[in-house]
């Protein structure tokens, strides 16, 4: 089954607490991203990657930290986190193209306290 | 200036009525592509139907279509005989052509439009 598989699904941490959320893709798609969603803000892109080891700064880089080592990871890595980093995380994959659909992780909510 | 803009942030719609939810959309390309997702309660993304600058015909998926006016930069999601499971975020968004540099794969999101189906 075509998936995109994030972990974990909650994670609540404490300030200043490095953490990484994972990210899994079984379709062997070049192009994977990040987004996190806010309230009233629809989605925002974090960072992306159009190929291994090619990565660079969405909408929203500040704070964030991204590697592509593999075709089908993209992990997502807070080195120090802040409350205002609470939110909810998507990662996403898609072929390149302008057409193709983008497929999209469950979702990992981050607390940050 | 946004690049996707859903101005009904919340809707209601009868049990078996058809609702149209909004988008308009900002782009000098004239190759792009516009999508739906639905967003349930549960979190997921859920992709609902695509449509492309140049495709001739609005597209339709089941229940679900799309009021594409290329000259208003719109492109409003239709769902005709709304069922208690609609109730859902729904978001507009678009992918600029692929000459528009580096992130040009981007997808842009809406803010989102929050759909009610009342029984």
């Amino acid at each position: 089954e075509a998936q995109v598989t994030q972990n974990p699904r909650y994670l609540i941490t404490v300030t200043g607490k490095k953490l990484t959320v994972t990210c899994s893709q079984n379709m062997n798609h070049e192009y994977m991203s990040w987004y996190r969603q806010d309230p009233g803000l629809g989605l925002r892109q974090i960072y992306y990657s159009m190929n291994v080891e090619v990565t660079d700064k969405g909408d929203v880089p500040e704070g964030y930290k991204v590697s592509r080592k593999e075709k089908r990871n993209f992990p997502l890595i807070l080195e120090s986190p802040s409350p205002n980093q609470t939110s909810l995380y998507f990662c996403a994959s898609h072929s390149m193209g302008q057409n193709t659909e983008a497929f999209f992780g469950q979702g990992t909510r981050l607390t940050v306290v | 200036a946004q690049k996707i803009t859903q101005t009904q942030p919340g809707m209601f719609v009868q049990e078996k009525e058809a609702v149209t939810l909004d988008c308009t959309y900002d782009t000098s390309d004239q190759s792009y592509g516009l999508f739906w997702y639905k967003q349930p309660s549960s979190g997921e993304m859920i992709f609902l139907i695509y449509q492309g600058s140049y495709d001739e015909q609005n597209a339709t998926e089941g229940r679900y279509s799309l009021n594409f006016q290329k000259a208003r930069k719109s492109a409003n999601l239709v769902i005709s005989a709304s069922q208690l499971g609609d109730s859902a975020m729904y978001f507009c968004a678009m992918r600029e052509g692929p000459y528009s540099g580096a992130g040009s794969y981007q997808l842009t999101f809406g803010k989102g439009t929050k759909l009610s189906v009342i029984p």
